[in-house]
């Protein structure tokens, strides 16, 4: 199974910041990654698809990058409502995996 | 808008059964390319996808749990159903289905609201 790491775990930023995420493939996924946001009690929400998509709907402050094993999410100015946990999630193979998350938290 | 919502118990013993269905709006099962996924996500923990079923009838399983799961689907009632059997208390999660489009990669467009299952005796 192909292993998602997600770094940090949790990060604390101040509104008005640029926030950035990573997400590392323990082999490589071409750019078969999605993200998702999820807010405290609330189901996912998909953020970024094929690595660098933005999700209709989406705020363009949210950006993402990447392909083979390491791929970014980039929040340009973070804003209040962002705050959330964030997950990666592979689709080259199955099965489908998840990183384990990063929590934001407004400082 | 597609809309989803899972249905079931949310308390079982352990070594029970569970049935969980997705009630979703918005698509039907019978149409080329759609599918319905299953994830779950214990408390305070990360998510981990279980189940995909395809409108064509396709299958796939998460395969640390294949052995345990069903995923069927009644296409002329808009639901999918997810069957688990031999539960345990580290099944305790909030289960979820969520649509997908086949040939877009998989990736879950749209969720429930999620059914917290709680396992104990």
């Amino acid at each position: 199974d192909i292993q998602m790491t997600q770094s940090p775990s949790s990060l604390s930023a101040s509104v008005g910041d640029r926030v950035t995420i990573t997400c590392q493939a323990s082999q490589g996924i071409d750019n078969y990654l999605n993200w998702y946001q999820q807010k405290p009690g609330k189901a996912p929400k998909l953020l970024i698809y094929a690595a660098s998509n933005l999700e209709t709907g989406v705020p363009s402050r949210f950006s993402g990058s990447g392909s083979g094993t390491y791929f970014t999410l980039i929040i340009s100015s973070l804003q209040p409502e962002d705050i959330a946990t964030y997950y990666c999630q592979h689709y080259e193979s199955l099965p489908i995996t998840f990183g384990q998350g990063t929590r934001l938290e407004i400082k | 808008q597609i809309t989803l919502k899972e249905s079931g118990p949310t308390l079982v013993k352990p070594t029970q059964t569970l049935t969980l269905t997705c009630t979703f709006s918005g698509f039907s099962l019978s149409t080329n390319g759609m599918g319905v996924g299953w994830i779950r996500q214990p408390p305070g923990k990360a998510l981990e996808w279980l189940a995909l079923i395809y409108w064509d009838d396709d299958k796939r399983y998460s395969r640390s749990l294949k052995s345990r799961l069903t995923v069927t689907k009644e296409s002329s009632k808009n639901q999918a159903v997810l069957i688990m059997n031999n539960m345990d208390p580290v099944d305790t999660a909030t289960y979820y289905c969520a649509h997908t489009l086949d040939g877009s990669g998989i990736r879950f467009d749209c969720w429930g609201q999620g059914i917290l299952v709680t396992v104990s005796s």
